[in-house]
């Protein structure tokens, strides 16, 4: 059965440091995502994509933070200078345009210092 | 603005007994309906969805749930539930507007299964 995939599954960064987060959607998928969750909290939306540009955003979504869908397998999000209150698990996910479910990667855990 | 609650922050249930979670959700029409379970350490994985049609849906691993709109809810059902289904389980709702497809999460029902 198709997943969608993240790399990595973890990943430690000191605080104003560059990250990005890799993700592989479905490969029939045209829609893609990302949220986040901090610990202990709700899943937030961040972002879609869809058709190579940016959807929608959240207000968390901020100049910080960019996606980019580099070839036809790959959606990054990038975060420029991460703030230790950027530590949560972020999670990837992509829908087709028939059944609009989106499925969610095993997410990457940031964790700033 | 739309948004989700799930009132019981935990549940335990013991092994072989029923199982409801519950789901009330707050929006202007009738959105797209899902529930998703997160085992420790694992992702985000899709048990049913409720777009249209009949009211009660079926879905993986025995759950089912009831989309009632007098009541805003979607409640999560399982008449027995094994210990594997220790997990945290998410209500989420899509908005349905043709330019908007993010899903609002609720704050997640953690399950304990007893032995």
């Amino acid at each position: 059965e198709p997943e969608v995939t993240q790399t990595p599954s973890h990943q430690v960064t000191q605080m104003g440091q560059e990250v990005i987060l890799r993700c592989v959607p479905i490969s029939n998928h045209l829609y893609f995502y990302w949220y986040r969750q901090i610990l202990g909290q709700k899943v937030e939306f961040l972002v879609s994509f869809y058709n190579n540009e940016i959807s929608e955003k959240s207000e968390i979504f901020d100049d910080q933070f960019s996606v980019e869908r580099p070839d036809g397998s790959n959606f990054t999000l990038k975060i420029r200078s991460t703030k230790l209150e950027d530590s949560a698990m972020y999670f990837c996910a992509s829908s087709d345009e028939q059944t609009e479910t989106q499925y969610f990667g095993p997410g990457t855990r940031l964790l700033v210092l | 603005a739309q948004s989700v609650t799930q009132p019981d922050i935990h549940i335990t249930v013991s092994e072989g007994a029923s199982l409801e979670l519950r789901c009330n959700y707050s929006y202007g029409a009738t959105p797209y309906l899902f529930w998703y379970v997160q085992s420790p350490g694992q992702g985000l994985q899709l048990l049913l969805k409720y777009f249209s049609g009949d009211t009660l849906v079926q879905g993986i691993k025995g759950f089912e749930a009831e989309f009632k709109r007098s009541q805003s809810s979607f409640n999560l059902r399982k008449p027995s539930v094994h210990w594997s289904d220790a997990a945290e389980y998410f209500c989420a709702v899509g908005p349905r507007m043709d330019s908007s497809y993010k899903l609002i999460f609720g704050s997640g029902t953690r399950l304990l299964v007893r032995p």
